[in-house]
């Protein structure tokens, strides 16, 4: 069964790194996500993707973080400078028109 | 703002009880209702989906119901079982985005 995969699974950085975390979409989906869940707190909507251009974006996502998709495969996040705060589990998801969110195993950031 | 509410925050039951865990959210402008199950450290894996247009959904030993204009959604576990222990996400899209909840932590004990 298709899934969505996700690259690192554990990124360990210093505070004023530049991070980026990579993700491959389940193939025919057209909608593409980044979440964050910081431990023991609510999974929070960071970012929406669609044809080549961000949909929709929550207030979390400023000017730090930005999302790309250098191919037909991947869909990348970036951080420019990490924050102590910005240590959390990154999901990345993906959906096709009409149906569910399928999410990926998650990358743990942590930012020392 | 959409907010979404899960009671209760945790639950533990005996193997083979019937269960409900409640989901309640503010603006019932919703597309779709999502339920997850989340294992510690892990991934979240999608079990039900609910359309705005429809009332239940079922899967198995899951059933999930969907009252959009009251902003409730409630998912009943029949016979319990160990390997559901987890932590269960109520989720709704309204736009592109899902607003969750915090998650009902379940136990069943053997």
């Amino acid at each position: 069964e298709p899934e969505v995969t996700q690259t690192p699974s554990h990124q360990v950085t210093q505070m004023g790194q530049e991070v980026i975390l990579r993700c491959v979409p389940i193939s025919n989906h057209l909608y593409f996500y980044w979440y964050r869940q910081i431990l023991g707190q609510k999974v929070e909507f960071l970012v929406s993707f669609y044809n080549n251009e961000i949909s929709e974006k929550s207030e979390i996502f400023d000017d730090q973080f930005s999302v790309e998709r250098p191919d037909g495969s991947n869909f990348t996040l970036k951080i420019r400078s990490t924050k102590l705060e910005d240590s959390a589990m990154y999901f990345c998801a993906s959906r096709t028109v009409v149906n569910e969110q399928f999410f990926g195993p998650g990358t743990r950031l942590t930012v020392l | 703002k959409q907010e979404v509410t899960q009671i209760p925050a945790a639950l533990s039951v005996p193997e083979g009880e019937n269960l409900v865990l409640n989901c309640s959210f503010t603006d019932s402008a919703i597309y779709n209702l999502q339920w997850f199950r989340q294992d510690p450290g892990k991934g979240l894996t999608s079990l039900l989906l609910i359309q705005s247009s429809q009332r239940e959904q079922t899967s198995g030993r899951l059933n999930a119901s969907l009252d959009k204009s009251s902003g409730r959604s409630t998912l009943y576990i029949a016979a319990s079982q160990p390997g559901d222990s987890a932590t269960y996400l109520c989720a709704v899209r309204g736009g592109s985005r899902l607003t969750f909840g915090e998650g009902t932590q379940l136990t069943v004990n053997p």
